[in-house]
């Protein structure tokens, strides 16, 4: 399985965007970039994810390198509810049969947020 | 529409008692799936199941074991608790993409907590 890399911990002022970066030098063709965060004492809960293109939607926005090598998670103007661990994982389209719903979970990054 | 129920939160087990953890889901979601989550790690798959009657291994199943007689549910079982297994435990669900269709998003639910002593 390709593999991600994020750093360990990143701080943020409040109401400043926050850029949170992931490595996966070894992604296929047929890997998804997914991202979930899990709030202190809550399970993980899915953010974003896309293949090439950049994505939006109404928790963050996810950028793709061009050569699809690293990816970064972008929250455009952070609040305290956003102090949680991100999880950047990569998910094979095609995995054989039933395989490609299981998630790999890194150590991801905690984010702080100074208020 | 409660999404993934765990119960019970918190539990507190001596070694070698049993116990199954119960999860529930009420979103028609083939996939479902138990982590447990070790203090400062990420989530490890235990067991996954990909519809009613078909259940496999994920990275640490040993200790555990899991049944899905119907949708909704897909309880976890401790047969003899050790303190190896205090851990918070996950369960997740979500809709299965299929050999190659599009990926979906895993919902989970608030996790239990427990104790082996």
């Amino acid at each position: 399985d390709a593999k991600t890399t994020q750093p360990n911990s990143m701080e943020s002022n409040e109401e400043e965007p926050v850029h949170l970066p992931c490595n996966h030098s070894t992604i296929s063709g047929t890997d998804y970039i997914h991202w979930y965060r899990q709030l202190p004492s809550q399970g993980p809960e899915y953010v974003i994810h896309g293949l090439t293109s950049n994505v939006n939607n109404r928790m963050a926005s996810l950028a793709i390198a061009e050569d699809r090598k690293s990816s970064t998670l972008i929250l455009h103007r952070a609040t305290l509810r956003d102090a949680a661990v991100y999880y950047c994982i990569l998910r094979d389209v095609l995995v054989s049969n039933f395989g490609n719903e299981k998630l790999t979970f890194g150590t991801g990054t905690r984010l702080t947020i100074i208020p | 529409n409660a999404g993934v129920t765990q119960t019970p939160k918190f539990q507190v087990l001596k070694t070698g008692q049993s116990m199954t953890l119960q999860c529930a889901q009420d979103m028609n979601h083939e996939y479902m799936s138990w982590y447990r989550q070790d203090p400062g790690m990420g989530l490890r798959l235990i067991h996954y199941s990909v519809g009613a009657g078909i259940t496999d291994q994920g990275e640490v199943p040993n200790g555990y074991n899991v049944s899905r007689s119907t949708t909704e549910d897909f309880p976890l079982r401790l047969l003899s608790a050790a303190p190896s297994q205090t851990s918070v435990y996950f369960c997740a669900s979500s809709l299965h993409s299929g050999p190659t269709g599009v990926n979906t998003e895993a919902f989970f639910g608030q996790g239990t907590r427990l104790t082996v002593v």
